[in-house]
């Protein structure tokens, strides 16, 4: 059963610490996406790669927050430094990258890392 | 700009029986996706069903049936048989070939016993 897996699940830290997210797409998904989902905001689109290239950042604050696809099995979200207004949970999504009809590309969620910043 | 609009915080069903949740949305794209999401308390977000702009027939997915009526620009999901652990937050989201899912403000089920 091929998952999305997102690492840590849980992350507490105090104002200012970096924070570094990781997650692994499923295997032979060329896209990946990064959310964050706050009450206040719902679920917003930070970022996203297409074959390891990032195609669009522009929901990130781009002074504070990184992501990066170091290879086709890691992506990673970092924050540095944090702020108590980060916490939230993140959420890593993969898809296929369906070419020609993109609006088709379904979208599978890792389970998440809430991140606490004190 | 495209829009998701889910119109009900909060839904009550009764086990076994069916519900309907709301979704419209807003876009001046000739093709998009609509998908439908759950969310339960665990807090994942597991992929329910999808519709495509173009397609003729509402999408089915076991007891998940799109009720797709585009004149309208709507897409409510449509659960049959509501089960207990139906019951979670539920997110309608919209793709216009940007990649770039945007999502509704969700509602949340309620199944009784």
């Amino acid at each position: 059963d091929a998952r999305v897996t997102q690492t840590p699940r849980h992350k507490v830290t105090e104002m200012g610490q970096e924070v570094t997210m990781r997650c692994q797409p499923i295997l032979g998904h060329n896209t990946v996406f990064w959310y964050r989902q706050t009450m206040m905001q719902g679920l917003e689109l930070l970022a996203y790669f297409r074959n390891r290239a990032p195609l669009d950042d522009s929901g990130m604050p781009k002074d504070r927050f990184s992501a990066e696809m170091p290879d086709a099995t890691l992506a990673t979200l970092k924050i540095q430094p944090s702020e108590p207004r980060d916490s939230a949970v993140y959420f890593c999504a993969s898809g296929l990258g369906v070419t020609g009809t993109t609006y088709t590309d379904t979208q599978y969620f890792g389970p998440g890392t809430r991140l606490t910043v004190l | 700009a495209q829009k998701i609009t889910q119109t009900q915080p909060g839904m009550f069903v009764q086990e076994k029986e069916a519900v309907t949740l709301d979704c419209t949305y807003d876009t001046s794209d000739p093709s998009y996706g609509l998908f439908w999401y759950k969310q339960p308390s665990s807090g994942e977000m597991i992929f329910l069903i999808y519709q495509g702009s173009y397609d003729q027939q509402n999408a089915t997915e076991g007891r998940y049936s799109l009720n797709f009526q585009k004149a309208r620009k709507s897409a409510n999901l449509v659960i049959s048989a509501s089960q207990l652990g139906d019951s979670a937050m539920y997110f309608c989201a919209m793709n216009t070939g940007f990649q770039k899912l945007v999502f509704g403000t969700g509602t949340r089920l309620l199944v009784s016993p």
